[in-house]
């Protein structure tokens, strides 16, 4: 079954509004998530970690202020869009690790964001 | 700084055939992860194979197996009896291992096509 849930799979929004993105670790905890950004057919590109209990850890050239992130919960951390242009839409992606070790990463659906 | 790179865009292979995806890294450390992830046109993200950077011995999963050379620092892929199942963008990824770090390093991916 699935070890991470991300939500909502897809929204559109217009140009000078906020999305909200929620990434929720199922049936564990989790102190460190990560979220990437993929562009229309290229790879994945980390933003910016996330880490329960203290500030997000962003990526050079991802803006903290437009990027908001909180990692309220051991199971839940959310990427806020802030002031959305339609050069954020892309595809955006959560990643979590269960267990000790980092041995192997999950992955949340992904939301496609797209701003109008 | 760490980089992944796949000179592949795109490949094709004909069903029940092999195909090879290739992946050259570059890393100054000398003990991480190394990994193929498989997205399909669903977007999520899945595990095909790891490999542990201070094992010797080629990782396989049933169809899929790796090529290793940490010398070189080459991490190929190999798919035996390719299904249509199989189609799919195929991402290579590094990893440090140890500490906190748990963000993944992609390539820009390779394009699997599967011909019937």
């Amino acid at each position: 079954g699935a070890v991470v849930s991300q939500h909502p799979s897809w929204v559109i929004c217009k140009s000078g509004t906020s999305v909200k993105i929620e990434c929720r670790s199922l049936d564990f905890q989790a102190t460190t998530m990560f979220w990437y950004r993929q562009f229309p057919k290229q790879s994945l590109m980390l933003m910016a970690t996330s880490n329960e209990g203290s500030k997000a850890t962003y990526e050079q050239g991802v803006e903290k202020d437009k990027f908001l992130i909180n990692h309220a919960s051991l199971t839940l951390s959310t990427l806020t869009v802030t002031s959305a242009h339609p050069e954020d839409s892309s595809f955006y992606i959560c990643s979590v690790y269960r267990g000790a070790g980092y041995t192997e990463a999950f992955f949340g659906q992904g939301t496609r964001l797209t701003v109008v | 700084a760490q980089t992944v790179t796949q000179s592949q865009p795109e490949m094709s292979v004909q069903e029940a055939e092999t195909v090879t995806l290739s992946c050259t890294y570059d890393t100054s450390e000398s003990d991480y992860y190394l990994f193929w992830y498989k997205q399909p046109p669903s977007r999520q993200m899945i595990l095909v194979i790891r490999q542990e950077a201070y094992k010797q011995q080629n990782a396989t999963e049933n169809r899929f197996s790796v090529n290793f050379q940490k010398a070189a620092k080459s991490f190929s892929l190999k798919i035996s009896d390719s299904q249509l199942g199989d189609a799919a963008m195929y991402f290579c990824a590094y990893r440090l291992r140890g500490g906190s770090q748990g963000n993944l390093i992609f390539g820009k991916g390779t394009k699997l096509s599967v011909k019937p």
